[in-house]
């Protein structure tokens, strides 16, 4: 497909269980954002990848909530022992950042809706 | 710190103008966005301004800019029933850097 996809759509667990969401960018894009958006609010930032590695994870709440991007493409966002106040919408966007371009426009995914019970 | 205010909720009749305002905080702010969002839809980005302009405008949609006083609207000319939605304003200091978000202005038209 041509956007960004997020799998799965929708995740039920229950709380103290991990969880593992996973974001797969436009191809080629090179920048990849987690967000989480609650009910009623907008998209908080959780964490930026420029390539393989974190350039801003100063959106991470707590040491529950780790992601990776081992090969720079695919991203899967980790959260350990789920709380119900994790419940949220899951945000993934992708950007194709670089080069001498003015504006980078980060495209959002639909977004994977966890349900801690 | 950084953040975005904007009022939760705004109806207006179908072809009115909707005007949408937010203001925000951070002074390092350089994108300044709207953003869409409808039911089961996922988020879509309508606009944005550089922070060295005061005006844009596309089409149906005015974004206006007062940097100073950090406040940001975004005009809907001629609402039709397809612009009910929720409206987030949203900044970043750079296109690559995190944006930051508002709770978002839910738009609803009345016939």
């Amino acid at each position: 497909g041509a956007g960004v996809s997020q799998t799965p759509s929708n995740k039920v667990t229950e709380k103290g269980k991990y969880v593992e969401l996973r974001c797969d960018p436009i191809s080629g894009h090179t920048a990849l954002y987690w967000y989480r958006q609650s009910l009623g609010q907008g998209p908080e930032f959780l964490i930026y990848f420029q390539g393989t590695g974190a350039a801003d994870d100063s959106g991470l709440p707590n040491d529950r909530f780790f992601a990776v991007r081992p090969e720079g493409s695919v991203s899967t966002l980790k959260i350990q022992r789920t709380e119900r106040g994790d419940s949220a919408v899951y945000l993934c966007a992708s950007s194709l950042v670089g080069g001498r371009r003015f504006y980078n426009e980060q495209f959002f995914g639909p977004g994977t809706r966890l349900t801690v019970l | 710190g950084e953040d975005v205010e904007q009022s939760l909720f705004l109806s207006v009749r179908e072809g009115d103008s909707s005007v949408i305002n937010c203001t925000y905080t951070d002074s390092s702010s350089t994108y300044l966005y709207w953003y869409k969002q409808e039911p089961g839809a996922g988020l879509q980005l309508l606009t944005y301004i550089f922070s060295n302009m005061d005006m844009k405008q596309d089409q149906r949609l005015t974004v206006l800019l007062n940097k100073k006083d950090k406040h940001l609207s975004l005009r809907i000319a001629d609402t039709q029933t397809g612009d009910s939605a929720i409206y987030f304003c949203a900044e970043s200091r750079g296109s690559a850097s995190k944006i930051i978000f508002g709770s978002g202005t839910r738009l609803s038209i009345r016939p």
